[in-house]
């Protein structure tokens, strides 16, 4: 089973702040099929079911703001936001699905002072 | 609109068996796969298992030996079944559309409690 480790469990910033939030695998993440990396971050903001910020590891999903940025590459994999906003306060998780079974990281909470 | 809803009992006894609906409108299941996932309470998510568009399936070894995922098509229903429920299978279960999880039900949550 493929285990992502998000090692921060909460971040609290000013508005206008980079945030950065990583994600680790214990495997490599690269799809033979397209020679990318099989790793989707979601947003789940309080009351809502989660929704996808980027795929492939740097593809913003429609719709996300271009403050979103995905990248990384193998192992190791970051979700920037490069000025945070008011309403970018959420969970952030990783997710697999180069193998099955799916996987996810544990969370970042991000909360604005 | 893409939607998905599941219904559930909310409430099963332990060593009891626990059925859930998925009912999709939106889409086709025909078109896309259909993940089941849940959270413990305070805990992380887990993936179950997903059936793919022609039917198949693929479990969690974790569960695969007490989970079976069906479906009917027509219906546009999903169908998760979980034997041997324990209390640690208390959770939130969610239906997920596609391997991105672009699409969430809003989840149902089973109790298991004598």
């Amino acid at each position: 089973e493929i285990v992502l480790t998000q090692s921060i469990p909460s971040l609290t910033v000013s508005a206008g702040e980079r945030v950065t939030i990583s994600c680790k695998s214990n495997q490599n993440l690269l799809w033979s099929g397209n020679q990318r990396y099989c790793l989707v971050w979601h947003q789940w903001k309080p009351g809502q079911t989660p929704t996808p910020l980027i795929t492939w590891t740097s593809d913003r999903y429609s719709g996300v703001p271009d403050r979103f940025i995905g990248s990384g590459s193998v192992t190791d994999f970051t979700l920037t936001i490069s000025s945070v906003q008011a309403e970018d306060v959420a969970v952030y998780f990783c997710q697999q699905h180069l193998h099955i079974p799916y996987t996810f990281g544990g969370g970042t909470k991000l909360e604005i002072k | 609109q893409v939607q998905l809803k599941e219904s559930g009992p909310g409430l099963v006894a332990p060593s009891q068996s626990l059925s859930i609906t998925c009912t999709v409108s939106g889409f086709s299941l025909t078109s896309y796969d259909i993940s089941w996932i849940r959270q413990p309470p305070g805990k992380g998510l887990e993936w179950l298992g997903v059936i793919w568009t022609g039917g198949g399936t693929n479990y969690n070894s974790a569960f695969m030996s007490r989970l079976s995922i069906s479906k009917d098509n027509s219906k546009s229903q999903v169908f998760l079944k979980m034997n041997s429920l324990q209390t640690d299978d208390t959770a939130i279960y969610y239906c997920v559309r596609d391997a991105w999880f672009a699409y969430w039900g809003q989840g149902t949550l089973v109790t298991v409690s004598a």
